[in-house]
């Protein structure tokens, strides 16, 4: 069945450094990867996406690459601060829009 | 953005009772949506995917008949937990998405959850 691996579960940080978060997917027809955050107790946000027709895709301080051929994705925070501290999490899904199948999720914590 | 609500936010009953969670497209209509539950320090787990007018589309594991979803309209589906046991303990979350509709952006949309609690 489709799978989404996220690594690592826990991530730590000093306020300004980089912070990666990887996953890969194992159904082949995925084409829409989003990456949302979620604060305790909060519904999830997104925070951005990239489909299967671009490779890399920035936004500001976060950015997302994509290997296709590899099936995996990262999410990539600079410049960290602390109220990026929260619970990330990965998914591939078909089309924006449709079923979306989530990884474990990241806890990033950023230390003033 | 879009907005999506959930009603209620927490409920707490007895094992054996049958609990009923809304979910609410407020400013879009939805033909489809997607219920979630998320334990504790845990993931997203998909658990349906909700269709108007039709039946909803179970993932693999999920008893059908243990969690009822009912999509009644465009802008509503309901997720009914029937003889609930502790072990359904957990965080449900719904998602929609304003799909088809012009100008809108086609990302899921979350509700803000709601936490049961079976004693």
């Amino acid at each position: 069945g489709e799978n989404v691996e996220q690594h690592p579960s826990t991530l730590s940080v000093q306020e300004g450094d980089s912070a990666v978060i990887k996953c890969t997917y194992s159904d082949s027809a995925s084409n829409y990867f989003p990456w949302y955050k979620q604060e305790l107790g909060k519904r999830p946000q997104l925070i951005i996406d990239i489909r299967s027709n671009v490779g890399e895709k920035k936004d500001q301080r976060i950015a997302v690459t994509l290997n296709k051929t590899a099936k995996h994705f990262s999410l990539h925070i600079t410049e960290t601060q602390p109220e990026d501290s929260a619970v990330y999490f990965c998914a591939a899904g078909y089309n924006q829009g449709g079923k979306l199948i989530f990884g474990q999720g990241t806890e990033l914590s950023v230390k003033p | 953005g879009a907005v999506v609500s959930q009603h209620p936010s927490w409920v707490i009953c007895k094992s054996g009772t049958s609990v009923k969670i809304e979910c609410r497209s407020l400013d879009f209509q939805a033909t489809t949506m997607f219920w979630y539950r998320q334990f504790p320090k845990q993931s997203l787990m998909l658990m349906a995917t909700s269709n108007e007018g039709s039946k909803a589309t179970y993932e693999q594991g999920v008893e059908k008949d243990k969690f009822l979803i009912n999509h009644a309209s465009l802008t509503l589906s309901t997720l009914t937990v029937t003889s609930a046991h502790p072990e359904d303990s957990s965080f449900y979350i719904c998602s929609a998405t304003p799909y088809g509709q012009k100008g809108r952006n086609l990302e899921q949309y979350f509700g803000p959850g709601t936490r049961l609690t079976v004693t």
